[in-house]
């Protein structure tokens, strides 16, 4: 089964608008929460990665939002631009296993001019 | 270009043939991963090396497939008997071991079709 699921699948956004991704997880064992960004023809890139014991992390106009006890995490990006337009995924690991991944689905991102 | 580069980029093969798969790494890293990812789904895990041991196999990895790093720098990847279920984006993806949780950087991948 899907250890971190994501939603949604699709996002059309326009610009300027706030773009908000969306990943739950079951294994309380996650420790490492990373996001990232991928655009067609190339593999996926890192973004921005958070541990569990912040519930709020921001790097320019991209911020992860962490509730611990929900489970759940949130990719926003703020004045969204058509350059953003790719697809994202969530991901989770184990501080005991950093090498091994569990991403999400990935939610493919349209920004519109 | 210092990143993770891979070849193919492309292949299309016949159901039943063997194909092989090459990832360069970043120079200085010691550690590279293989990942499959089909489509409309985010990578799986398929396998990891520490310099050129093989230290974890997903379940995923059947007998079909096989990874060597020799010397501890590039990858192969074979499958063997491919099936049509093979099709898929095969990532590779290496890090610097003592980096920043783990920071994993990843190739363009290589896309197989298997017809």
């Amino acid at each position: 089964q899907q250890q971190v699921k994501q939603s949604p699948q699709s996002l059309i956004v326009q610009k300027g608008g706030i773009s908000i991704i969306n990943c739950a997880y079951e294994n309380t064992a996650f420790d490492y929460f990373p996001w990232y960004q991928q655009f067609p023809g190339k593999g996926p890139a890192l973004l921005i990665a958070i541990r569990p014991d912040v519930s709020e992390k921001k790097e320019g106009r991209f911020t992860i939002s962490f509730n611990k006890s929900a489970k759940q995490f949130s990719l926003h990006i703020m004045d969204s631009q058509p350059g953003d337009s790719a697809t994202y995924f969530c991901a989770a690991s184990t501080e005991d296993n950093f090498n091994k991944f569990y991403f999400g689905s990935g939610t493919k991102l349209n920004v519109k001019p | 270009d210092t990143g993770v580069s891979q070849n193919p980029r492309h292949k299309i093969t016949k159901r039943g043939q063997n194909v092989t798969f090459r990832c360069d790494p970043i120079s200085e890293h010691n550690r590279l991963y293989w990942y499959r990812q089909t489509l409309g789904q985010g990578p799986e895990f398929l396998t990891y090396f520490q310099n050129e041991a093989q230290l974890e196999k997903s379940r995923l990895l059947s007998d079909r497939f096989s990874a060597e790093r020799p010397k501890g720098s590039f990858s192969t990847l074979e499958i063997q008997r491919t099936e049509q279920g093979d099709s898929a984006m095969y990532l590779c993806a290496s890090s610097l071991l003592g980096s920043s949780y783990n920071e994993q950087f990843f190739g363009p991948g290589t896309r197989l079709t298997v017809l």
